[in-house]
């Protein structure tokens, strides 16, 4: 089945504790991207990625790092968390050529206290 | 990159054609509009895109008037299950960075 799988689904944790948020795709997709969503913001960009080791910033960068190693992985993370990253992230892909439609993954939820 | 404007929330009754209207003034020239549907704890999903006139599909129709400056998302004789947050997206395909806005939040009652 094609898909977009995240991991953690969620996650607590603390200031300041360096985490990871991973995100795999299976359809041999070239771009990949990270969105935060949070209330009355709707879906902001963070990171995205047009191929492997290409990587640029989206709208909302600060405060985390991405890298793409291979085509079929995007890990978004976070250094140093702080509480105002406390979100709903979503990895997204698409083929070539076809960024504006992209397949969404399910969402990590983290609570950083 | 051009930047979209829709309602926040719309309120609607089942069996009730539901229009959501999307402004976009400065779409450029290689610019498709695509909507995508977001159900509460899942990821959104694309449901239709167009790049004028209409476009329709089994989910809904896409309405693109000549000078592209807006576009409205249809949904004939909503249900229950059509409560979510649609949203517009102004981009073209070569495009990295994309801006999705805040959506649509629709609520459609019994």
């Amino acid at each position: 089945e094609a898909q977009v799988t995240q991991n953690p689904r969620y996650l607590i944790t603390v200031t300041g504790k360096k985490l990871t948020v991973t995100c795999s795709q299976n359809m041999n997709h070239e771009y990949m991207s990270w969105y935060r969503q949070d209330p009355g913001l709707g879906l902001r960009q963070i990171y995205y990625s047009m191929n492997v080791e290409v990587t640029d910033k989206g709208d909302v960068p600060e405060g985390y790092k991405v890298s793409r190693k291979e085509k079929r992985n995007f890990p978004l993370i976070l250094e140093s968390p702080s509480p105002n990253q406390t979100s709903l992230y979503f990895c997204a892909s698409s083929l070539p050529g076809k960024q504006e439609t992209q397949y969404f993954g399910p969402g990590t939820r983290l609570l950083v206290l | 990159l051009a930047k979209t404007t829709q309602p926040i929330s719309m309120d609607s009754y089942e069996g009730q054609e539901v229009n959501i209207t999307c402004s976009h003034n400065n779409i450029a020239t290689n610019d498709y509009i695509t909507w995508y549907q977001q159900f509460p704890s899942q990821g959104p999903r694309f449901i239709i895109q167009g790049y004028k006139t209409k476009v329709t599909n089994e989910v809904a129709s896409l309405f693109i008037p000549a000078d592209r400056k807006s576009s409205t998302l249809s949904l004939p004789r909503v249900s229950l299950s059509d409560t979510a947050v649609y949203y517009c997206l102004v981009a073209r395909g070569s495009q990295g960075n994309l801006i999705f806005g805040k959506g649509t939040k629709l609520s459609v009652k019994p």
